[in-house]
């Protein structure tokens, strides 16, 4: 069983540009949810979705930020218009039915210059 | 946003010695988890409590879920060179649905 795999792990992007993230969960997680972490601090919910329904969304999740889950497997993060306060490393998670323990992927971390 | 108070942020020991972590809210938790986090990798789940009270160990490490469901606390007993790294709480409040609220981290080095 292999776990949640992220691609790309690292992304360097000028200030301007739009970056994409893909994750893809642990087969069958029907649960998968995004998390930001900058240096020193612990992760940030960001969103969530459930099969291919996105059903929250932080407050942190700007205009700027979309996610997708089209066929209820992958999901891609899309930045736009980034800013130097992106940076971070956005990590993705998987869960499966009613259970919350969350397995998490090795991450992607983005440097905006 | 809400967050936990993870304490202490840092633990300097030696090779051996048990340790102690806690993790406080100001909300009452549905769930409490705790993760390892290595440098540039993402947080790997240790242990999962779900009812106050309950008392959960993984090989040397222990996990427990604070009756007032506001804390949980985490031991690892004989540290070794392998413990190395940021420990995280993090929980699930009864109105916070999936998400996670995590704590800042507690960093630990090992003095061999």
């Amino acid at each position: 069983d292999t776990g949640v795999s992220q691609d790309p792990r690292h992304k360097i992007t000028k200030r301007g540009q739009n970056v994409t993230f893909r994750c893809d969960p642990i087969s069958e997680h029907n649960r998968l949810y995004w998390y930001r972490q900058t240096l020193g601090q612990g992760p940030e919910f960001l969103t969530y979705f459930q099969n291919e329904a996105q059903l929250e969304k932080s407050r942190l999740l700007s205009d700027r930020f979309s996610a997708e889950r089209p066929k209820g497997s992958f999901s891609t993060l899309e930045i736009q218009r980034t800013e130097q306060g992106d940076s971070a490393m956005y990590l993705c998670a998987s869960s499966v039915g009613t259970n919350y323990e969350q397995y998490f992927g090795p991450g992607t971390r983005l440097t905006v210059t | 946003g809400q967050q936990l108070n993870q304490s202490p942020q840092s633990m300097f020991i030696q090779e051996g010695e048990d340790v102690s972590m806690n993790c406080t809210s100001s909300s009452i938790f549905n769930t409490w988890l705790w993760y390892k986090q290595d440098p540039g990798e993402g947080p790997v789940l240790l242990i999962a409590l779900y009812k106050a009270g309950e008392l959960t160990s993984n090989g040397r490490l222990t996990a427990q879920f604070g009756i007032t469901r506001k804390d949980s606390f985490l031991n690892i007993s004989a540290s070794i060179p392998s413990d190395v790294g940021i420990y995280f709480c993090a929980g699930r409040d009864v109105q916070g649905a999936q998400k996670l609220v995590f704590g800042q981290g507690t960093r630990l080095t090992i003095n061999p």
